[in-house]
């Protein structure tokens, strides 16, 4: 079973507008963290949000906020008052906990976001 | 800047040919991972090494192999090219295992 899923191979949100960018997440270890990256063309891949497992509130990183529902599985990311250089690929990518000493990311398919001006 | 330091960024080579691609992790990271991104296989988990010793190892070939030094720098050596090995390769480090990940701006491996 894939460990990550994105759902949205692409999206398209108006500049200035609010986006929601799905990841669902398939773990049987208690202890995990979850993570957003940002990917735009050049290639580069920018950390943008991080949650734990056992983290209470929901992350929070400038316009960019993680909707953690555990029960759900699910892990989105909300970007607001979406700008025109948010245009790039997002992965959703998850980390197992520390029993094997591995600490390696799973990541997603990605969604590619663009935004309208 | 990540502060994760990848050389070259961009490469190309024959098939069969052997390339080495460098990382410097940013300064105090003690874990080094590599991974791979190709269109077909996507973001790809290969090697992880803690303070010069060999901790994880995800989809790596044979034909692949990696080494941390004592300065906590890494290496990964691709050998007998295939086309298929074509892709863009990353390298990230951590601080602690539990942390985020900063990524290096990645070497674009192309084999002709």
């Amino acid at each position: 079973a894939q460990k990550i899923t994105q759902t949205q191979p692409g999206m398209f949100v108006q500049e200035k507008e609010a986006v929601t960018l799905d990841c669902t997440y398939d773990t049987s270890d208690p202890s995990y963290g979850l993570f957003w990256y940002k990917q735009p063309s050049s290639g580069e891949m920018i950390f943008l949000i991080y949650q734990g497992s056992y983290d209470q509130q929901n992350a929070t990183e400038g316009r960019y906020s993680l909707n953690f529902q555990k029960a759900r599985k699910s892990a989105n990311l909300v970007i607001s008052a979406s700008q025109l250089g948010d245009s790039a690929m997002y992965f959703c990518a998850m980390r197992e906990g520390r029993r094997t000493g591995a600490n390696n990311l799973f990541f997603g398919t990605g969604t590619r976001l663009t935004v309208i001006p | 800047d990540s502060g994760v330091t990848q050389t070259p960024k961009h490469l190309i080579t024959a098939t069969g040919q052997r390339v080495t691609l460098r990382c410097s992790p940013r300064s105090g990271d003690l874990s080094v991972y590599w991974y791979q991104q190709s269109l077909d296989q996507g973001l790809q988990f290969l090697i992880q090494y803690y303070n010069g010793e060999e901790r994880a190892k995800g989809n790596i070939l044979e034909r692949f192999s990696a080494q941390q030094f004592p300065d906590l720098h890494s290496e990964l050596n691709l050998s007998s090219l295939e086309l298929g090995d074509s892709a863009l390769y990353f390298c990230a480090s951590t601080k602690a295992p539990d942390t985020e990940a900063f990524f290096g701006q990645g070497t674009r491996l192309t084999v002709v």
